[in-house]
């Protein structure tokens, strides 16, 4: 069974830039989160859907985030315009339900120059 | 806010030894869950076990149990047998099932451990 999928694996942008992450959950889920990790602040949780609905975007760091999932089978992260600090891996995530074990994608590695 | 501490940024055992990681948290809810997650050179997150904080029973999966002190906070990780492909960063998490806690359903990490497995 295919697990979640993330695209790209790798993204490097210069500063100013329009970037989109994309994510496709496994089939069936209801739940997807949206993490980043960075040696500074470690793994955090920028915004969750349940039901293709946002559920909590308190982590979105700032209005230059923004997350969709205009279906069940996908979502984006943009970032724009991107900044070096936005430099980090960003992690997609589903679970069947919102309670149940959550299941990770290979990540997105972001490098902002 | 619930909290995730790992008190060991790195570890070390031999092949075909037993290591324990750390894990304490802080919640004032009763009702919630623990994970273990392993995160190999790949960068991979792979979940590894789970405990729900109303069963006693610690869980187990395999060659890896915990050790779940629930008045304590605590919840450690065992590795028994550790082979190679046990070397990872390992994260230990917390979230909540109440709909009206503020971890209802997101994963809260911690630090990480580095754990290294030598032959």
């Amino acid at each position: 069974d295919a697990g979640v999928i993330q695209s790209p694996r790798h993204e490097v942008t210069e500063m100013g830039q329009e970037v989109t992450l994309r994510c496709k959950p496994i089939s069936g889920h209801n739940s997807l989160f949206w993490y980043r990790q960075t040696m500074m602040r470690g793994l955090e949780l920028l915004i969750y859907f349940n039901n293709n609905v946002p559920i909590d975007d308190s982590g979105m760091p700032e209005d230059r985030f923004s997350a969709k999932m205009p279906n069940a089978s996908f979502s984006t992260l943009k970032i724009q315009p991107s900044e070096p600090r936005d430099s980090a891996v960003y992690f997609c995530a589903s679970s069947l339900t919102i309670n149940q074990p959550q299941h990770f994608g290979d990540g997105t590695r972001l490098s902002i120059l | 806010a619930q909290t995730v501490t790992q008190s060991q940024p790195e570890m070390s055992v031999q092949e075909a030894e037993t290591v324990t990681l750390s894990c304490t948290y802080d919640t004032s809810e009763s009702d919630y869950y623990l994970f273990w997650y392993k995160q190999p050179p790949s960068r991979q997150m792979i979940l590894v076990i789970r405990q729900e904080a109303y069963k006693q029973q610690n869980a187990t999966e395999n060659r890896f149990s915990v050790n779940f002190q629930k008045a304590a906070k605590s919840f450690s990780l065992k590795i028994s047998d550790s082979q190679l492909g046990d070397a990872a960063m390992y994260f230990c998490a917390y979230s909540t099932p109440n709909a009206g806690g503020t971890s209802y359903g997101k994963l809260t990490f911690g630090q990480g451990t580095i754990l290294t497995v030598h032959p």
